[in-house]
């Protein structure tokens, strides 16, 4: 089955600054590729998300990036602000087709802190 | 739209009672519900997959008479957990996809329990 390998597992940045977060997967059906923001005790929350037919998303602040023939897929954070300090998760998803619900395999994550 | 519900949010029981958590999917129909698990500080874990009308899709290691699910309708979905221990205590999170859209899944807020 799908494994998603997330790193790095704690990322502290100075606020203003830029934090990468970086995921490998192997699926090679893998085909949608979220990014989710959980905050202590809350919900995870969908920030952005890239399909395999495209290279590269931005929104805002954030950007995704994926290359497929790597298997890899990272997400930019530009220009930090406080309120960013939260888990970051990405993840896998291989969608069959319209037949049935795919599954969401999650990285291990990223507590991202931001240093005022 | 697209808001899921979870109760209770917070439950405290004695090892070896059995607990019921409800997953609502408040203003659509969610012909696929999915139960994941968080522990302290770790990625959350898919636990089942739920179509409406019929069993589950337990993972791989995920006891199925211990963790019983019923999603009895469009709207709603349950999770048992039955003779609860304390190694059991856990994050548990619902998702649900709409009919037809299968992009994204709709996190509920979650239900922390704690077998004493």
């Amino acid at each position: 089955g799908e494994n998603v390998e997330q790193h790095p597992s704690t990322l502290s940045v100075q606020e203003g600054d830029s934090a990468v977060i970086k995921c490998t997967y192997s699926d090679s059906a893998s085909n949608y590729f979220p990014w989710y923001k959980q905050e202590l005790g809350k919900r995870p929350q969908l920030i952005i998300d890239i399909r395999s037919n495209v290279g590269e998303k931005k929104d805002q602040r954030i950007a995704v990036t994926l290359n497929k023939t790597a298997k890899h897929f990272s997400l930019h954070i530009t220009e930090t602000q406080p309120e960013d300090s939260a888990v970051y998760f990405c993840a896998a998803v291989d969608f069959p087709g319209y037949s049935s619900a795919s599954k969401i395999i999650f990285g291990s994550g990223t507590r991202l802190s931001i240093r005022p | 739209g697209a808001v899921v519900s979870q109760h209770p949010s917070r439950v405290i029981c004695k090892s070896g009672t059995s607990v019921k958590i409800e997953c609502r999917s408040l203003d659509f129909q969610a012909t696929t519900m999915f139960w994941y698990r968080q522990f302290p500080k770790q990625s959350l874990m898919l636990m089942a997959t739920s179509n409406e009308g019929s069993k589950a899709t337990y993972e791989q290691g995920v006891e199925k008479d211990k963790f019983l699910i019923n999603h009895a309708s469009l709207t709603l979905s349950t999770l048992t957990v039955t003779s609860a221990h304390p190694e059991d205590s856990s994050f548990y999170i619902c998702s649900a996809s709409r009919e037809r859209e299968y992009n994204e899944q709709f996190f509920g807020p979650g239900t922390r329990l704690t077998v004493l």
